[in-house]
């Protein structure tokens, strides 16, 4: 089984402090993707990285960055806290398909990382 | 962009209750996908179903790619179905980015 794993499930911090989510992915995907979960809003795509070293911003990447170092593993960074980023943020991986439509091109999620900043 | 529409937002069944979902999408799309997430938040893929129907137990989802829209039934529904329901699309292959409605959250009663 896939399994994608996330550093906490629930991370208190202060405005101003300097936040990381890790994530683990442990099936080799080159893709992998962070976003953030806000009731009546649905996911939204922060940034997701197709290779070490690479990454592309989302729909709503202001206020974080990230790090991939290395394959499995995949960093969410708030560089200063503020309290609009309370919410829940989870990780997600696949597979880079080239060439078309396969089936099995699904996304893994994490169990998600609660985030309140007070 | 692709915008997804979802409904109904909300829905309470009754246990054996058979339902059906709705997920609306804007653009002509070879992705989508089918998700459930359970009350403590894990998100489990259901289905990737860019056309076609396939039935995985008491679920099934049909997606009609021409007219943009996919629909997921649940037969016979348990209190263990309770959670959200997404529905995402996009294109396949490469990046694969997705584009998440906004769900439907569905309760079921004993």
């Amino acid at each position: 089984d896939v399994k994608v794993t996330q550093s906490s499930r629930y991370l208190v911090k202060r405005t101003g402090e300097k936040v990381f989510l890790e994530c683990v992915q442990d099936m080799d995907h080159e893709n992998m993707f962070w976003y953030r979960q806000d009731p009546g809003l649905g996911l939204r795509l922060i940034y997701f990285s197709y290779d070490v070293k690479m990454k592309e911003k989302g729909d709503i990447p202001e206020g974080y960055s990230v790090s991939r170092e290395k394959k499995e593993r995949f960093s969410l960074i708030l560089e200063s806290a503020s309290t609009n980023q309370t919410s829940m943020y989870l990780c997600a991986s696949s597979f880079y398909l080239a060439g078309g439509p396969l089936v099995g091109d699904t996304q893994y999620f994490g169990p998600g990382t609660r985030l309140t900043v007070l | 962009g692709i915008q997804v529409e979802q409904s109904p937002p909300d829905l309470i069944l009754q246990e054996g209750a058979n339902s059906t979902l709705r997920c609306n999408f804007s653009d002509s799309v070879n992705n989508l996908q089918w998700f459930h997430q359970n009350p403590w938040g894990q998100l489990i893929n259901l289905f990737y179903i860019p056309s076609g129907t396939k039935q995985n137990g008491r679920l099934s989802a049909t997606t009609v790619a021409t007219e943009r829209y996919s629909l997921l039934y649940i037969s016979s529904s348990q209190t263990t179905d309770s959670g959200v329901y997404f529905c995402a699309t996009g294109f396949s292959g490469g990046y694969n980015k997705l584009i998440f409605g906004a769900g439907t959250r569905l309760a079921v009663h004993p």
